[in-house]
């Protein structure tokens, strides 16, 4: 299995600029998680989805923020427009749907994201 | 205050056991974790406990639970170079749709 997949892997942007973030989750699984990690607040929950619908999404910082799964193997987050205070690593992660499964929540490798 | 509390740095040296500790406020967690992340790279799931054990074993790894006081440590033996990185301890509430709840993190150096 290829695990959680994401791009890109760095992002370079500026202020005010429009960034999507792209996640491909396990196949079979059917729980998406985005999470943001940073020096200040560690790991954060933004927001996520059972069966590609939006469960919880209390964590995403504001409006400039948003997120979709139109399919069970893809995720988008977007941010517009952003901030230097939104340069974190975005992590998504995904978790399987059966037995055991469903308690093994499995992490891609990030997007480094820097706004300037 | 937080909900799960770790410790911020572990030194050991090569060879010697680590321990890394945790401790969490809900008693409601039904199953405790413990991520792997190295420098650059996401987080690795290296194990997980069911709230009704007391010790799970796997290879090098050992986790201990203690329910009644709300503490979780990972143990892991012959620590290696490779073991140095940062490690989460996470949780999660039913109640909460198994969402995890992780900690801080702690970073190991392992010195050879």
């Amino acid at each position: 299995d290829a695990g959680v997949i994401q791009s890109p892997r760095h992002e370079v942007t500026e202020m005010g600029q429009e960034v999507t973030l792209r996640c491909k989750p396990i196949s079979g699984h059917n729980s998406l998680f985005w999470y943001r990690q940073t020096m200040m607040r560690g790991l954060e929950l933004l927001i996520y989805f059972n069966n590609n619908v939006p469960i919880d999404d209390s964590g995403m910082p504001e409006d400039r923020f948003s997120a979709k799964m139109p399919n069970a193997s893809f995720s988008t987050l977007k941010i517009q427009p952003s901030e230097p205070r939104d340069s974190a690593v975005y992590f998504c992660a995904s978790r399987g749907g059966t037995g055991t499964g469903v308690y093994e929540q499995y992490f891609g490798p990030g997007t480094r994201l820097t706004v300037t | 205050g937080e909900d799960v509390e770790q410790s911020l740095f572990l030194s050991v040296r090569e060879g010697d056991s680590s321990v890394i500790n945790c401790t969490y406020t809900d008693s409601s967690s039904t199953y405790l974790y413990w991520y792997k992340q190295e420098p650059g790279a996401g987080l690795q799931l290296l194990t997980y406990i069911f709230s009704n054990m007391d010790m799970k074993q796997d290879q090098r790894l050992t986790v201990l639970l203690n329910k009644k006081d709300k503490h979780l440590s990972l143990r892991i033996a012959d620590t290696q170079t490779g073991d140095s990185a940062i490690y989460f301890c996470a949780e999660t509430l039913q109640a909460a749709g198994n969402k995890l709840t992780f900690g801080g993190g702690t970073r190991v150096l392992v010195k050879p």
